[in-house]
């Protein structure tokens, strides 16, 4: 079974901090997604990884992977409050199917 | 492009009763899927189809009923609805070398 864990589940930041999201999976991977999702809304796609060490930027957020060790890490630099909504991964696998399996998400919340 | 449309927004359904939602795509992906997303769970996969004629389940399929008769079309049918079916239903779709685009959502709740 495919296994996708976040962590943390929740995080308050102050902003102009920086911070690491954490996103650990169990087998390997053909393709890493990030999400943000803001309350009552759908799932915005920010970044796609498709292989080791590959690293995306957007803005403040930045993305690697890290295939070897089943984990992905989406950083966050000098956060603002904009940034404040719930981060998910998303892990899919031709060994099982192709199938997104989600971690359970980052709640983060970014306090002026 | 209107990408994946999902109906209705929002829904009331008492238990025992049936209803289908709608997920309809314009983008020719052969992809599909449908997920339900409840609090501190992240999304769950319910079932998939990977084009017109083939679907698979998921992670949580029972109580859902799912058909794939045409590549845009791919309805998600409650057969008896439960309280355990209050959620927040998301539809998905993807070609195979891309990304995948979600529908805005449909809240239902089962009283």
């Amino acid at each position: 079974e495919l296994k996708v864990e976040q962590n943390p589940l929740f995080l308050s930041m102050q902003e102009g901090k920086n911070y690491t999201i954490y996103c650990n999976y169990s087998t390997t991977s053909d393709r890493l997604y990030w999400y943000r999702q803001d309350p009552g809304k759908s799932l915005e796609s920010l970044f796609v990884l498709l292989s080791n060490g590959a690293v995306k930027q957007e803005g403040r957020l930045m993305a690697s992977l890290d295939t070897k060790a089943r984990l992905s890490t989406l950083h966050i630099t000098a956060a603002v409050h904009d940034l404040s909504a719930t981060y998910f991964c998303a892990v899919s696998s031709m060994e099982y199917g192709n199938k997104l399996v989600f971690g359970a998400g980052t709640i983060l919340r970014v306090k002026s | 492009n209107a990408g994946v449309t999902q109906t209705p927004k929002f829904q009331v359904l008492k238990t025992g009763q049936s209803m289908t939602l709608q997920c309809a795509q314009d983008m020719n992906h052969e992809y599909m899927s449908w997920y339900r997303q409840d609090p501190g769970m992240g999304l769950r996969l319910i079932h998939y189809s990977v084009g017109a004629g083939i679907t698979d389940q998921g992670e949580v399929p029972n109580g859902y009923n799912v058909s794939r008769s045409t590549t845009e079309d791919f309805p998600l049918r409650l057969l008896s609805a439960a309280p355990s079916q209050t959620s927040v239903y998301f539809c998905a779709s993807r070609i195979v070398t891309g990304g995948y685009t979600f529908g805005s959502g449909t809240r239902l709740t089962v009283v």
